[in-house]
């Protein structure tokens, strides 16, 4: 089965500056996609960005980007000019290639505060 | 706006009693999952059902039943509620495979047994 981690239970940034995001994955296999989404006090998962295993590019939204390393299984989201509204609980997760009975596999989370 | 629709929205139970937590989507999605949310340990699959008539046990199913009605509704039993079952539940739909085109999640219900 598939375990995803993340090793930050807390982080804090100063806002306007870059804070990133840890996670690291176990799979065996070779075609997956991972995911970074945003979770805010009122519940809803918003998905903040999106990579396929099998492209080498970083996917990049805005002020959101990634740092895949496949070989090394890690996963990190950094998040560049920090604003208030980036305050949330993020969380890393899985999904197998064709979908299946697994559906996303979530890390613990990261609770990022923004200090104004 | 097309979604995913969860009732209710909160709900408190005295432990033993029954309850269905209903899902909805309206994105003729084939796949629709239900998942537990608890302090620290980030969403755990329940179940899972991959078209009408299907279902499969997730990770943590112990305590809940789910019923695919039909393509749109997805349900959620829990027979004898038990303090252990306090949680947030989220339920999600995709189009497989879902990491290519997405997952979209409900709203989430926030469930106390006491």
């Amino acid at each position: 089965a598939q375990t995803v981690t993340q090793s930050q239970p807390e982080m804090s940034v100063q806002e306007a500056e870059t804070v990133t995001l840890s996670c690291t994955y176990d799979t065996s296999e070779s075609d997956y996609y991972l995911f970074w989404y945003k979770q805010p006090p009122s519940r809803q998962m918003i998905l903040v960005i999106r990579q396929e295993a099998y492209k080498q590019q970083n996917a990049t939204e805005n002020r959101f980007s990634v740092n895949f390393q496949k070989a090394a299984k890690s996963f990190s989201l950094k998040i560049s000019d920090s604003q208030l509204g980036d305050a949330a609980m993020y969380f890393c997760a899985y999904s197998p290639y064709g979908g299946g009975a697994d559906g996303l596999t979530f890390g613990k989370g990261t609770h990022l505060i923004i200090q104004p | 706006n097309a979604g995913v629709t969860q009732t209710p929205k909160f709900q408190v139970l005295k432990t033993g009693q029954s309850m269905t937590l209903q899902c909805a989507q309206d994105m003729n999605h084939n796949s629709m999952y239900w998942y537990r949310q608890d302090p620290g340990m980030g969403l755990r699959l329940i179940y899972y059902s991959a078209s009408e008539g299907t279902t499969d046990k997730g990770e943590v199913p112990n305590g809940y039943n789910v019923s695919r009605l039909n393509k749109r509704e997805f349900s959620l039993r829990l027979e004898s509620a038990a303090p252990s079952q306090t949680s947030v539940y989220f339920c999600a739909s995709s189009r497989p495979p879902g990491g290519l085109y997405g997952y979209t999640f409900g709203s989430g219900t926030r469930l106390t047994v006491v």
